[in-house]
Order: structure tokens, then C-alpha cells, then sequence
């Protein structure tokens, strides 16, 4: 079985620092990893996602994560935020035919001005 | 593509009241997920089907709770009796099977009172 640990419920930044976002997943196979985000009132979308090679993966809007696979750890990172990140970011895992996908708890970014 | 379609947007109703949740998938997706958004337990997976039928229903909380997917292009969720715990964020979302990107739907705010 898969789980996903996400440590911080809320991340407060001010506009233009940089943010980190901590996840953390348990697995006894390999996974695949993901991260999606979801504004208010709208349902999650896809931000990036880890399948092989290079452990530092790009994703839309500036952030990128890296996968640590000693640590078992996929933070997300953004060098510098805009007020418009301000939103919930998921962390997530997958099995290997993306039959079933566990989120973490989420984590909420507020950035302020 | 008109997305992941869900109805109703949102749902009030009173303790001991039949619920009933529809999802219609994007056109041409075969794997179909019900999530439960709530604050204290994140996005929790209830169930999800492939080319329509069930595969994993160990998510769902109750026997109150139950799924069907009739058809390629329609899914419901239903919720008899439902109970003020039931209160939550109710998300469809599909993706072609073997793929890793899943596509949400906006979401159904449900509220038992």
C-alpha cells in the first residue's frame, strides 16, 4: 500500500520569496509522483508529475520538485511566488499502471502582499 | 472538450435523505475515481472503475454509500441515508487507463444538516 505525508496544513509567504512545499510517501513498490493544485472552488489540476530520469522535474507557472528516493521525499519548490500561487497543493502517488492515485492532506499556500 | 462534468455544483439536504451524485467523464477516458474532500481528512479515494466496472471499492466509508457506472459516459454516487458526517466535497475524475494525468471535476459541496 501506498501513503502520502504531507507535514504543513498551511504554508504563510509573503509575494516574491521563495516556498518550499514538503511531501513525504511510503511505498513498497516503486511509484510514480505527482503534484497537482487546486484553487478555490475548482477541482485539482495537474502541476507536475515524476515518472523516470531526471529527478528534477519542471512543471507549469515556475515550480519545479525534485524526487529523492533515499529520502522518499517529492518537495515542491518555487524560487519566487505571485500572489495568484495562492492555493491548495496536493502531493500524490500512483502504482505503476496508474490504477489508483493516494493523495496526501494538502497543503495550503497563502501568499501574501 | 467540455471536461469533467459534475451535478449538481452543490447539494443540501436533510439527515436521513436519499443523495444522489452524477459524473460524466471526458469523452473517451475508461478509468473513473469518486474522491471525498473533507478538512480533516484530506481528498480520501472512495472507489474507482475501469471500463465501467468496479475495481477498488475499499474506500467507501459505509454500506450507506454505494457507485455505478451504467454506461462509458455516466457515474453516480449515492448516499442513503445520509448523515451530517457525510458533509464533504464530493470530485469525479477521470483518465484514459494506463495514463497518468487524471482529469477533476469541479466538485459537488454536499451538506447534511
Amino acid at each position: 500500500a501506498q501513503s502520502v505525508t504531507q507535514l504543513d496544513s498551511q504554508v504563510p509567504v509573503f509575494e516574491e520569496a521563495p516556498v518550499e512545499l514538503r511531501c513525504n510517501y511510503s511505498s513498497s513498490v516503486s511509484v510514480y509522483l505527482f503534484w497537482y493544485v487546486q484553487y478555490p472552488n475548482q477541482g485539482l489540476q495537474l502541476l507536475l508529475k515524476y515518472l523516470s530520469g531526471s529527478t528534477l522535474v519542471k512543471g507549469i507557472n515556475g515550480f519545479e520538485a525534485e524526487f529523492n528516493k533515499s529520502q522518499t521525499s517529492f518537495h515542491l519548490r518555487k524560487p519566487s511566488v505571485h500572489i495568484s500561487d495562492t492555493a491548495e497543493y496536493f502531493c500524490a502517488v500512483s502504482d505503476r499502471n496508474f490504477n489508483k492515485f493516494y493523495f496526501g492532506s494538502g497543503t495550503k499556500l497563502n501568499v501574501k502582499p | 472538450d467540455a471536461g469533467v462534468i459534475q451535478s449538481p455544483r452543490h447539494e443540501v439536504t436533510e439527515m436521513g435523505q436519499e443523495v444522489t451524485l452524477r459524473c460524466k467523464p471526458i469523452s473517451g477516458h475508461n478509468s473513473l475515481f469518486w474522491y471525498r474532500q473533507t478538512m480533516m481528512r484530506g481528498l480520501e479515494l472512495l472507489i474507482y472503475f475501469n471500463n465501467n466496472v468496479p475495481i477498488d471499492d475499499s474506500g467507501m466509508p459505509e454500506d450507506r454509500f454505494s457507485a455505478k457506472m451504467p454506461n462509458a459516459s455516466f457515474s453516480t454516487l449515492k448516499i442513503q441515508p445520509s448523515e451530517p458526517r457525510d458533509s464533504a466535497v464530493y470530485f469525479c475524475a477521470s483518465n484514459r487507463a494506463g495514463n497518468e494525468k487524471l482529469f477533476f471535476g469541479s466538485g459537488t459541496q454536499l451538506s447534511v444538516l
